[in-house]
């Protein structure tokens, strides 16, 4: 049972344009919500984050928009640069034991930015 | 303060042999965690260990999986006779307190190859 589902797969856009994408989840109990960037080779960096009690985050050009209701989270890239070619991955977690350690990840995606 | 070591970046074993899988955490770090990422797949959670104790060992194989991490020394995921199945990119992650929500940091993985 895939509990966090990630779309697209890959993901081709233009220097200067808007990467969206987009991850729907299952589990209600899940209460932080992160993303993370990995470069060929290197392990998961983590890029922004969100709880569900706000329906946005920014951190310059990176922004999670989050729907509670529709159980779906999206991470907005501003002004892609060719930098920014990497997989990014979504992931879930619900509290437990006092703390969020047991992430579950989407299958990732690959995007490109094109120069 | 160097990150997440993991060593060896790229291990090949051969059917039915021992594969041992070190992580030594970030200085100040007492929690680790250990994810697999099967290829074209999402990271998925193993398990987490504090000095000396397993926290949650709710992601690991029944058999032949096996992890600690001790009082002195880096952690250790071992996995005994291993199968083709086992070629993954296994992560470590540490932190200072309790949780991914804290400031966790990845390792760059040890790639393991079963031939």
């Amino acid at each position: 049972q895939q509990q966090v589902k990630q779309s697209p797969q890959s993901l081709i856009v233009q220097k200067g344009g808007i990467s969206i994408i987009n991850c729907a989840y299952e589990n209600t109990a899940f209460d932080y919500f992160p993303w993370y960037q990995q470069f060929p080779g290197k392990g998961p960096a983590l890029l922004i984050a969100i709880r569900p009690d706000v329906s946005e985050k920014k951190e310059g050009r990176f922004t999670i928009s989050f729907n509670k209701s529709a159980k779906q989270f999206s991470l907005h890239i501003m002004d892609s640069q060719p930098g920014d070619s990497a997989t990014y991955f979504c992931a879930a977690s619900r509290n437990s034991g006092g703390s969020n350690y047991k992430l579950t990840f989407g299958k990732g995606t690959l995007l490109t930015v094109n120069p | 303060n160097a990150g997440v070591m993991q060593n060896p970046r790229h291990l090949v074993r051969r059917r039915g042999q021992e594969a041992r899988l070190r992580c030594s955490p970030m200085k100040g770090h007492s929690h680790v965690y250990w994810y697999r990422q099967l290829p074209e797949e999402g990271l998925k959670f193993m398990v987490y260990l504090q000095k000396e104790n397993i926290i949650d060992e709710s992601g690991m194989p029944k058999e032949r999986f096996s992890a600690e991490f001790p009082k002195e020394g880096p952690s250790i995921l071992r996995i005994q006779q291993v199968v083709r199945g086992d070629s993954a990119a296994y992560f470590c992650a540490s932190s200072h307190s309790r949780g991914f929500d804290t400031e966790a940091f990845f390792g760059q993985g040890t790639r393991l190859t079963v031939v």
